[in-house]
């Protein structure tokens, strides 16, 4: 059975300040997703990883896959306001064939 | 428009009512999923479908039925709903031409059972 766990779940940081979400999954899949989602909204797709050592960047987040140590990292750079959210990773284990896994999510404040 | 509409997007209904939630796609996309959320517990995966002959359980697929109308439509029944159920449901869908994996959400439909 997959297991995906992220940590921590819950993050209260201030503006201006770095930080990093991880996300751990228990079997072998090279395809990550993460999205983000607003109190009371639907989840948008931030990244796509899609093979090791995938890397991208949307201004102030970045996200990348180590399949073999089975781990994405969010990293938030000097993080605003506007970021604040709640985060899931999901882990596609089949190609598809299963959909995706989802972790439990990391709340995400930032204070001014 | 969205590309992914989910109605009703919030419903109230008691306990032992059959409940139906619809959700239609103008994405052209195969793949289409039902989720439910929970406060804490992430998305969890209810049914999937890739295509209108293909239905297939998910993790939680106890209590819930589900019907692939067309490409375009995939519908979540709760035959007699019970509070437990109270959640929040979401629909997506996958294009299995590109197949990326990515899931792209409908806006939810909030379901409070009483």
């Amino acid at each position: 059975e997959l297991k995906v766990e992220q940590n921590p779940l819950f993050l209260s940081m201030q503006e201006g300040k770095n930080y990093t979400i991880y996300c751990n999954y228990s079997t072998t899949s090279d395809r990550l997703y993460w999205y983000r989602q607003d109190p009371g909204k639907s989840l948008e797709s931030l990244f796509v990883l899609l093979s090791n050592g995938a890397v991208k960047q949307e201004g102030r987040l970045m996200a990348s896959l180590d399949t073999k140590a089975r781990l994405s990292t969010l990293h938030i750079t000097a993080a605003v306001h506007d970021l604040s959210a709640t985060y899931f990773c999901a882990v596609d284990m089949r190609g598809g064939a299963d959909g995706l896994t989802f972790g439990k999510g990391t709340h995400l404040i930032i204070q001014p | 428009d969205a590309d992914v509409t989910q109605t009703p997007r919030n419903r109230i209904t008691k306990t032992g009512k059959r409940i139906m939630l619809e959700c239609s796609q103008t994405k052209g996309h195969d793949r289409m999923y039902w989720y439910r959320q929970d406060p804490g517990l992430g998305l969890r995966l209810i049914y999937y479908s890739f295509d209108v002959k293909d239905i297939n359980k998910g993790e939680i697929s106890d209590g819930y039925s589900v019907s692939r109308q067309a490409q375009a439509k995939f519908s979540l029944s709760l035959e007699s709903a019970i509070p437990n159920q109270t959640a929040l449901y979401f629909c997506a869908t996958s294009d299995m031409g590109r197949d990326t994996g990515e899931l792209f959400f409908g806006e939810g439909s909030r379901l409070t059972v009483l």
